[in-house]
């Protein structure tokens, strides 16, 4: 089942620039992550933040959660071409633990 | 080895076909996951196998058959499939149950005629 919402559903930045892309979902949770998927291929994990971290880098992201809010954001700084790609978030149900998926947002970066 | 592999890359069978999907895993995850992706869509959870024992069915049509002979593999038995099971099916594994991160494999494209 689908949980997370994600905004904005299609981005188009040019290279060089930040994107940011946010999710929203509805119950508790243990930890939310985000993934990617490059044209109808597998999904590479990027991110795990747990529910008691609010702030969390890896390399040229940075990924933030409000747990009173429950959103999440995705910000991608210094884009390439190579970003171009679906970005899901993921939340981890604080119960069953079961991975659930939001809508993913279409990144397009222009060379 | 740090990836999850699946065969085969594409499968089209008709209606009346028995197939079969495979992955394997040889990082020591413990758990294996089967997602279902239709174009455009997110990954819907099929089941997860923790330990080698079924942990988690999505309520999926007895059609989809899973097997999980060993730690390292994971099974995927397809029986009498409708068209509108044309998808992309994942697998993925993780270290321990979930809800950790998993690693996807590149998936396995089925078209059912």
């Amino acid at each position: 089942s689908q949980q997370g919402e994600e905004d904005p559903q299609a981005l188009s930045i040019q290279e060089g620039e930040n994107a940011t892309m946010n999710c929203s979902y509805k119950t508790s949770i243990n930890n939310l992550q985000w993934y990617r998927q490059n044209s109808g291929r597998g999904l590479v994990h990027l991110i795990l933040i747990r529910s008691n971290e609010r702030e969390k880098h890896s390399g040229r992201l940075r990924v933030t959660l409000d747990t009173s809010k429950k959103s999440s954001s995705l910000l991608i700084t210094a884009s390439r071409a190579a970003d171009t790609a679906s970005y899901f978030c993921a939340t981890a149900d604080s119960n069953d633990y079961k991975l659930s998926f939001g809508a993913g947002t279409t990144v397009t970066v222009r060379a | 080895d740090t990836e999850v592999t699946q065969t085969p890359k594409h499968l089209v069978m008709g209606m009346t076909n028995k197939k079969s999907l495979k992955c394997e895993q040889h990082m020591g995850h413990r758990a294996m996951y089967w997602y279902k992706q239709k174009a455009k869509k997110p990954p819907e959870l099929m089941f997860v196998y923790s330990y080698e024992k079924l942990s988690i069915n999505e309520s999926v049509p007895s059609r989809f058959s899973p097997e999980c002979p060993n730690s390292s593999l994971l099974n995927l038995h397809l029986h009498a499939l409708q068209p509108e099971d044309s998808a992309l099916y994942l697998c993925a594994s993780s270290r321990q149950g979930p809800p950790e991160t998993q690693y996807f494999g590149p998936g396995t494209r089925l078209l059912v005629l």
